[in-house]
C-alpha cells in the first residue's frame, strides 16, 4: 500500500521568503511522486512530477522538488514566495499498476505582506 | 472551453434524495475517477474506470454508485443521500498511456451539501 504525509496542514511565509512543503511516502515499489495545487473554488493542478531520472524536478511557476529515496521525501520548494501562490498543495503518490493517485491531507499556504 | 466539465458546480439536497454528479471530458482518455475532498482529509478515490466496461471500486466506494455512459461521460450517483456525503467532488481524467507516472487532469469540482 501507498501513503503520503504532508508535515504541517498550514504554512505561513512573507512574500518574498522561501517556500517549504514537506512530503513524505510509504512505498514497497519504486515511486511516481506529484506535487498539484488547487487555487480557491478550483479544481487541481499539476505542478511537478517525478517518474525516473533526475531527482530534482522543477515545475511550473518557480518550483520545484527533490525526490531522496534514501530519506523517502519529495518536498516542494520556491526560493521566493508570491502573493499569487497561496493555495492548497497536495502532495501524491501512484499506487500499483492502476495510476490511482494517493493523496497526503494537503497543505495551505498563506502568503503575507 | 474546459477539457474536463462537471454539472451541476453546486448542489443543496435533502437526506435521501437520489443525486447524480455528472462528468464529461473532451481530452480523449480512458481513465476517469471520481473522488472526493474534504479538510484535512486530501482527496480520496470514489470509484474508478479504465474503459466502458471497466468499472472498480475505489477506497470509499459505500454509499456510491457509477456509470461509464460514454468514453467522454463518468456519472456518480448518491442513491439516498446523507449528511456526511456534504464533501467537495472532483472528476479526473488520465490517458492509458505511459503507465503509472499518467498526470491526471482535474474538473472544477461539485460542491455538494446535504441536508
Amino acid at each position: 500500500a501507498q501513503s503520503v504525509t504532508q508535515l504541517g496542514s498550514h504554512v505561513s511565509v512573507s512574500e518574498g521568503a522561501l517556500v517549504l512543503l514537506r512530503c513524505n511516502y510509504s512505498s514497497s515499489v519504486p515511486p511516481y511522486l506529484f506535487w498539484y495545487v488547487q487555487y480557491p473554488n478550483q479544481g487541481l493542478q499539476l505542478l511537478l512530477k517525478y517518474t525516473t531520472g533526475a531527482t530534482l524536478v522543477k515545475g511550473i511557476n518557480g518550483f520545484e522538488a527533490e525526490f531522496k529515496k534514501s530519506e523517502t521525501s519529495f518536498h516542494l520548494t520556491k526560493p521566493s514566495a508570491h502573493m499569487s501562490d497561496a493555495a492548497e498543495y497536495f502532495c501524491a503518490v501512484t499506487s500499483g499498476t492502476a495510476s490511482k493517485l494517493t493523496f497526503g491531507t494537503g497543505t495551505r499556504l498563506q502568503v503575507t505582506l | 472551453d474546459a477539457d474536463v466539465t462537471q454539472t451541476p458546480r453546486n448542489r443543496i439536497t435533502k437526506t435521501g434524495k437520489r443525486i447524480m454528479l455528472e462528468c464529461s471530458q473532451t481530452k480523449g482518455h480512458d481513465r476517469m475517477y471520481w473522488y472526493r475532498q474534504d479538510p484535512g482529509l486530501g482527496l480520496r478515490l470514489i470509484y474508478y474506470s479504465f474503459d466502458v466496461k471497466d468499472i472498480n471500486k475505489g477506497e470509499i466506494s459505500d454509499g456510491y454508485s457509477v456509470s461509464r455512459q460514454a468514453q467522454a461521460k463518468f456519472s456518480l450517483s448518491l442513491e439516498s443521500a446523507i449528511p456526511n456525503q456534504t464533501a467537495l467532488y472532483f472528476c479526473a481524467t488520465s490517458d492509458v498511456g505511459g503507465g503509472r507516472n499518467n498526470e491526471q487532469f482535474f474538473g472544477p469540482g461539485t460542491r455538494l451539501t446535504v441536508l
